[in-house]
């Protein structure tokens, strides 16, 4: 059983389109989190949300929306995809913050 | 599936000593191994990386050593400082990243 599962593990799609990256964690964990990894392999957070609340939003722009229907799923939705939002993105979770981090395996988005 | 595993989930060093973090693997088609490091409330930072040919690689304080027979690899911080009190994720890639679940290193000065 995949304790943190990501959909779908690659998106090529084209600019301005709308897409939506799911992720669903069987651990029981309170904390879900979003990260994405840029060409120099930085993985910088964007979201994380503890019991469905929304904590930590980054300077991201508005086109990226999570959404987490409960507390096993943390959606990312992307509207208008530029170019520049080509990236692996990450989901994670945790037991608490900074505790026992398991990590997605990640989704490589490709906009041409 | 666990392809990743850090056994150990913190480690506690003395100033100045040898910092050694450990990491398996399960699967033999990775081509890429990478170390993050992470601070409290702050996302990973990339911090070395080693690729499945070489079974070393150094950046100052910091080595990677890579045993593929036994699917092994670690991490070395020599000498340990307060600062390199984080956790301490790895990662093996192929076409998907799989990271460990992290190992949390704190340093006494």
């Amino acid at each position: 059983d995949t304790a943190v599962s990501q959909t779908p593990k690659y998106l090529v799609t084209q600019m301005g389109n709308d897409k939506s990256i799911k992720c669903e964690q069987n651990l029981g964990h309170d904390t879900m989190y979003w990260y994405k990894q840029d060409s120099k392999k930085f993985l910088k957070i964007m979201f994380s949300y503890n019991n469905k609340e929304l904590i930590i939003n980054e300077t991201v722009p508005n086109r990226f929306s999570p959404k987490s229907p409960d507390k096993a799923h943390l959606n990312l939705h992307i509207n208008s995809l530029e170019l520049g939002d080509s990236a692996v993105y990450f989901c994670a979770s945790s037991r608490a913050a900074n505790y026992g981090y398991t990590f997605g395996s990640g989704t490589r988005l490709t906009v041409v | 599936d666990q392809q990743v595993k850090q056994n150990s989930p913190s480690l506690s060093v003395q100033e100045g000593r040898i910092s050694i973090l450990n990491c398996d693997y399960t699967n033999s088609m990775f081509d890429y191994f990478l170390w993050y490091k992470k601070y409290p409330a702050e996302g990973p930072t990339f911090l070395i990386s080693i690729s499945s040919i070489k079974d070393k690689n150094e950046d100052g304080r910091f080595t990677v050593f890579l045993n593929k027979s036994a699917k092994h690899l670690s991490l070395h911080i020599v000498p340990s400082q307060p600062g390199d009190s984080a956790v301490y994720f790895c990662a093996g890639t192929g076409n998907q990243f799989y990271f460990g679940t992290g190992t949390s290193l704190t340093v006494i000065p």
